[in-house]
């Protein structure tokens, strides 16, 4: 089971937009169209803001978009504000297993 | 409203079992696989394994060799116990819901996390 691989970093001023990619392999990317995107505030426990690829929960702001395609994944934010400053981390489904990115750390300028 | 609430010991010594519980508020306790995330401090999330309602079982490979998870249905919670901790286990602890429906995998909700401290 390998980690997702992700940007350490990444940053954007505010309004604009950033991407934040994620690798994977045949095993869990490329196999399960199901990778999903999680935001993490400093001492807060994560938050689900992208599933199955492209969808977001209730409550999500629509400047959060997502998309895959192969070993590929992309979390998107668009018009950047303040509190999207934060921790994100991208997930998929392995085979009866679950593997988590490094995480990348987002700074608004 | 579902809320994951955890509780278990936050410091241990090298050697001990590591126990930590979860109750599920709000919401249907089956359906679902109940799991655990760790994360170690300033690093990234790790899953750690998960059970569903009927006990059925899914685990890192990495830590298997040491990982119990058990649920209580009739409480609406499931726990955690990691035999021979050491410092490498020292982490914030989550549970976490993910739904088990066919061609879908999201964590959707969380607890508050547990830190559990284990000194060298």
């Amino acid at each position: 089971q390998s980690a997702l691989t992700q940007p350490a970093s990444v940053s954007g001023s505010p309004g604009q937009s950033i991407t934040i990619s994620c690798t994977g392999t045949s095993s869990d990317l490329g196999s399960y169209n199901v990778v999903s995107w999680y935001q993490q505030h400093p001492g807060k426990a994560p938050k689900l803001m992208i599933y199955e690829g492209s969808k977001r929960p209730s409550g999500v702001s629509d400047r959060f978009s997502g998309s895959q395609s192969g070993n590929t994944a992309s979390l998107t934010i668009s018009g950047l504000q303040a509190e999207d400053e934060a921790d994100y981390y991208c997930c998929s489904y392995a085979g009866s297993s679950t593997s988590f990115g490094g995480g990348t750390k987002l700074t608004v300028l | 409203q579902v809320q994951l609430q955890q509780w278990g010991a936050g410091l241990l010594k090298p050697s001990e079992t590591l126990s930590l519980t979860c109750a599920v508020y709000g919401g249907s306790f089956s359906g679902y696989y109940w799991s655990w995330i760790r994360q170690p401090p300033g690093k990234g999330l790790e899953w750690i394994g998960e059970i569903d309602h009927s006990g059925s079982t899914n685990y890192n490979p990495s830590l298997k060799s040491r990982i119990t998870t058990s649920v209580d249905v009739s409480r609406n919670q499931f726990s955690l116990k990691l035999t021979s901790v050491t410092a490498a286990d020292t982490a914030v602890y989550y549970c976490a819901r993910r739904p088990s429906y066919e061609n879908s995998h999201k964590f959707d909700y969380w607890g508050q996390g547990t830190l559990v401290t284990v000194p060298s």
